[in-house]
């Protein structure tokens, strides 16, 4: 079946440790995103990747870092420069082409500073 | 800059009974309207989307939502609701894709929480 995985589904970290979480997708998709979701605040984005090789920040990227060295892997680096973490994280990936892009998410990751 | 506000935090209704979980969006341009539905700790699924057309589009399980360019609303509706809808619901709205990165903008949810 062609989906979204995200893992862990929790993590747990130190303050002051780096943590990366994993997103993969067998969708064929160009594009994939990060969003942070905090209760009564909706999703904000991260970072965005339209291409291989190439990704952009979104509204919240301090504290953060990505890399998309393939297709179909988006990971998501928590650096101990953001200063409040703990969150519930959700990638999701839209095929990038056409007019209409819809996005499609995975389980999502939910982290916690110990 | 788009915008959407979801005006119910929460929305507790009996078991079949209906139900409209309300959305506006403010836009410079046209838009793409969308709803999800989240599940407890898991990620979003989509419901149903508005591209354009018919203002009155179906989604899954029995939802409906209907576009009002007007009123710049994209309530979403439900005439009998069931113990399995209980989740969260975000609307969502997008500018339309013009070879650059299609922002979507996210709505701060509603729980819809079913009383049986």
């Amino acid at each position: 079946d062609g989906g979204i995985t995200q893992s862990p589904k929790y993590l747990f970290r130190k303050e002051g440790q780096n943590v990366t979480l994993s997103c993969e997708q067998n969708l064929n998709h160009d594009a994939m995103y990060w969003y942070r979701q905090d209760p009564g605040q909706g999703l904000r984005l991260i970072y965005y990747s339209q291409i291989v090789n190439d990704f952009q920040k979104g509204d919240i990227a301090e504290g953060y870092s990505v890399s998309r060295e393939k297709k179909e892997s988006f990971p998501l680096t928590v650096t101990s420069a953001q200063k409040n973490p703990t969150a519930f994280y959700l990638c999701a990936s839209s095929p990038g082409t056409g007019e209409v892009d819809t996005q499609y998410f995975g389980p999502g990751t939910r982290l916690t500073v110990l | 800059a788009q915008s959407v506000t979801q005006l119910d935090s929460q929305v507790p209704v009996f078991e079949e009974a209906p139900v409209e979980l309300r959305c506006n969006y403010s836009s410079s341009v046209s838009v793409y309207l969308f709803w999800y539905v989240q599940y407890p700790n898991q990620g979003l699924q989509l419901l149903l989307k508005y591209l354009s057309g018919s203002t009155l589009v179906k989604g899954i399980n029995g939802f409906e939502a209907e576009f009002n360019k007007s009123q710049t609303s994209f309530h979403l509706r439900k005439p009998s609701v069931h113990i399995s809808d209980t989740a969260e619901y975000f609307c969502a709205v997008s500018d339309p894709y013009s070879g650059g990165y299609q922002k979507v903008t996210f709505g701060t949810g509603t729980k819809l929480q079913v009383i049986p």
